[in-house]
């Protein structure tokens, strides 16, 4: 079946530096991709929707220049947290969109902790 | 705004007993529901959609626009359905946005 692969799935960082985690489709193409944020005991929080070759579309209230998303080909979205803090710290999970089929499915998810 | 409720935190049932996830959501135009499970240790997966209105793993949701309500139903809990479950809504903006509810973790107790 359709895998989605984050990397790391956990990282440690120290406040000030980047981090920046990658989101893979394994055996499909995906167009599009989207990054969540999930906060402990809370819902997935949709941060940003990635399509392949062009700029990231970011929801409301969250930071362009905070949390930079990269997609340069079809099976590559990364996510870069610039400059972290430990408010930044979180677990984020990718989603990729089969572009063949419209399937979305879910990457394991990536746990930043930002001492 | 696009809202998915999710009441119930956490619902505990005894094997066998049945089962009612619930969710309402909120929504101006016709929206697309989904029911998305997390089992311990593993990444979201998709239960089932509305559209479909298919029965996966002996799990039913009808879509009541009238309540605006989509809740998951099972008769006869398993053991195996202990997760948390996670209602979805997509509406616009391309058929993959979904904005999720806040969970339920269901307990299937032996």
């Amino acid at each position: 079946g359709a895998v989605v692969s984050q990397h790391p799935s956990r990282v440690i960082c120290k406040s000030g530096t980047s981090v920046k985690i990658e989101c893979r489709s394994l055996d499909f193409q995906a167009t599009t991709m989207f990054w969540y944020r999930q906060f402990p005991k809370k819902s997935l929080m949709l941060m940003a929707t990635s399509n392949e070759g062009s700029k990231a579309t970011y929801e409301q209230g969250v930071e362009k220049d905070k949390f930079l998303i990269n997609h340069a080909s079809l099976t590559l979205s990364t996510l870069t947290v610039t400059s972290a803090h430990p408010e930044d710290s979180s677990f984020y999970i990718c989603s990729a969109t089969r572009t063949n089929t419209g399937e979305l499915f879910f990457g394991e998810g990536s746990r930043l902790t930002v001492l | 705004a696009q809202r998915v409720t999710q009441p119930e935190k956490l619902l505990s049932v005894f094997k066998g007993a049945p089962v009612e996830l619930k969710c309402n959501y909120s929504y101006s135009g016709s929206p697309e529901l989904f029911w998305y499970v997390q089992y311990s240790r593993q990444r979201l997966q998709l239960l089932l959609r509305h559209i479909s209105r298919e029965s996966i793993k002996g799990f039913t949701a009808d879509l009541n626009k009238g309540e605006t309500s989509f809740h998951l139903k099972k008769p006869f809990a398993q053991e195996e359905d202990s997760a948390m479950y996670y209602c979805a809504l997509s509406g616009g903006g391309g058929g993959n946005k979904l904005t999720f509810g806040t969970g339920t973790q269901l307990k299937v107790e032996l």
